[in-house]
């Protein structure tokens, strides 16, 4: 529907796994972010890319690894994840030319960690 | 440092009724605003913006937000309420020197039309 898709839109994983989270944006843009929505906080920005770039990086643990190989495609490869690392976490796009950069938000993988 | 206050975790209001939820921001320097709505289950979607002009913006639903400078506020308002506008609204703030888009959200209100 917004050009940006998620896959897996669920995922369930133990403490010991790998996965990872893929997002897709058909949108022509050039920056691309990953957030997490927990329960009763706001919405904390994870990770900007710009033109492939990683140019944020909000103090998220290492656990979190983010991937960009191009400026459509953005991973965030999970490993060795806490339960309170349980929540959905939503990609987004925008084109950064000044004044006309809302985002687009793709639906979310909602992550369950055991 | 750039934020936004959404002051009400939720609103209750009766279909057909207007619909308040209310924004304020604070920003260095001129900023951009913006309302989303999420969903269950969903990502945001993008209802309106201000960046520059008329304070009154018209979004997407019959939505729209007034900007006043004064107040430093971008309420979002709607006429008459439907149940199907019940959902999770954030409002956000961007620096306007911000190349990079980057967004400073609200907590979000929840709000709820009943029949």
């Amino acid at each position: 529907e917004t050009g940006v898709t998620q896959t897996p839109r669920h995922l369930v994983m133990g403490m010991t796994n790998k996965k990872s989270l893929k997002c897709e944006q058909h949108l022509g843009h050039n920056a691309m972010y990953w957030y997490k929505q927990s329960a009763k906080k706001p919405l904390e920005l994870m990770f900007v890319y710009n033109f492939k770039e990683q140019t944020e990086n909000n103090s998220v643990p290492s656990r979190f690894s983010p991937e960009c190989p191009n400026s459509s495609h953005l991973f965030l490869h999970l490993h060795t994840l806490q339960p309170e690392d349980s929540a959905l976490y939503l990609c987004a796009s925008s084109q950064t030319r000044e004044g006309l950069s809302e985002q687009f938000f793709g639906p979310g993988t909602r992550l369950t960690v055991l | 440092a750039q934020s936004v206050a959404q002051p009400e975790d939720q609103v209750n209001v009766a279909e057909g009724n207007p619909l308040t939820v209310k924004c304020t921001y604070s920003v260095s320097g001129n900023p951009y605003l913006f309302w989303y709505v999420q969903y269950p289950n969903r990502g945001l979607q993008f209802l309106l913006k201000y960046i520059t002009g008329d304070n009154l913006v018209k979004g997407s639903y019959g939505f729209e937000a007034e900007f006043n400078k004064s107040q430093t506020s971008f309420h979002l308002k709607k006429p008459s309420a439907l149940v199907s506008d019940s959902a999770l609204y954030f409002c956000a703030v961007r620096d306007r020197y911000s190349t990079l888009g980057r967004l400073y959200f609200g907590r979000g209100t929840q709000l709820t039309v009943w029949p």
